[in-house]
């Protein structure tokens, strides 16, 4: 099983700011790395796969980099819809493992 | 548009069994890869299991292995996850979701609530 670290769990933040968010595997995906959004009572939304592939619909200020075990969601300016949880997910093997979610929340 | 919804959804007594629907629309539901995942209250995202376009390939997390089953029949559009001897700690909102070799996870239903209590 690969497992699915994020970091940090809850992170505080204005609106405007520039953040970044961190995913780690325990093993090497080979860029099988996805980000989703989801807001309360909603169902995840995703934002960026093959590690930095913007979705369809998906604003500019949401960037993915990293490689090999170690992976970052960047967003350039929060907006206020921006605030929400945000969880990561191989899908290097069959297993599509998540990582355990960053929430955003405004300061 | 891409639509996925979830259904049969309900309390069930631990140990019974359920059997959850999805109904896809607006695609080639015979062309996508399909999964289900489900969030308990409060908590995270956990994939349960995996079904390839053909039914050909099936994969399970191994906490739901030998209980539960997914399937799909191509000619309705559908997708099904039927669950046995089912647990408290399997209470959690149940989610499809299309997956594909090159975009994972791309369109998700709303969710069906299963709520496993006495």
């Amino acid at each position: 099983e690969i497992m699915m670290t994020q970091s940090p769990a809850t992170l505080s933040v204005s609106p405007g700011e520039r953040v970044t968010l961190s995913c780690r595997a325990s093993q090497s995906i080979y860029g099988k790395l996805a980000w989703y959004q989801q807001k309360p009572g909603q169902a995840p939304r995703l934002l960026i796969y093959a590690a930095s592939t913007r979705a369809t619909g998906i604003p500019a200020r949401f960037s993915g980099s990293g490689s090999g075990t170690e992976f970052t969601l960047t967003i350039s300016s929060l907006q206020s819809v921006d605030f929400a949880v945000y969880y990561c997910q191989q899908y290097s093997i069959w297993e599509r493992t998540f990582g355990q979610g960053t929430k955003l929340e405004i300061k | 548009d891409v639509q996925l919804v979830e259904s049969g959804g309900r309390l069930v007594q631990p140990g019974g069994s359920l059997r959850l629907s999805c109904a896809a629309s607006g695609f080639s539901f015979s062309s996508y890869e399909m999964n289900w995942v489900r969030q308990a209250p409060g908590k995270g995202l956990e994939w349960l299991s995996y079904i390839s376009s053909t039914s050909r390939t099936i994969y399970y997390a191994d906490s739901v292995k030998g209980r539960f089953t997914i399937s799909r029949d191509n000619a309705k559009n559908s997708l099904y996850l039927q669950m046995n001897s089912l647990r408290a700690e399997d209470t959690a909102l149940y989610y499809c979701a299309r997956d594909s070799d090159s975009t994972p996870f791309d369109y998700w239903g709303r969710g069906t609530l299963v709520t496993v209590s006495s």
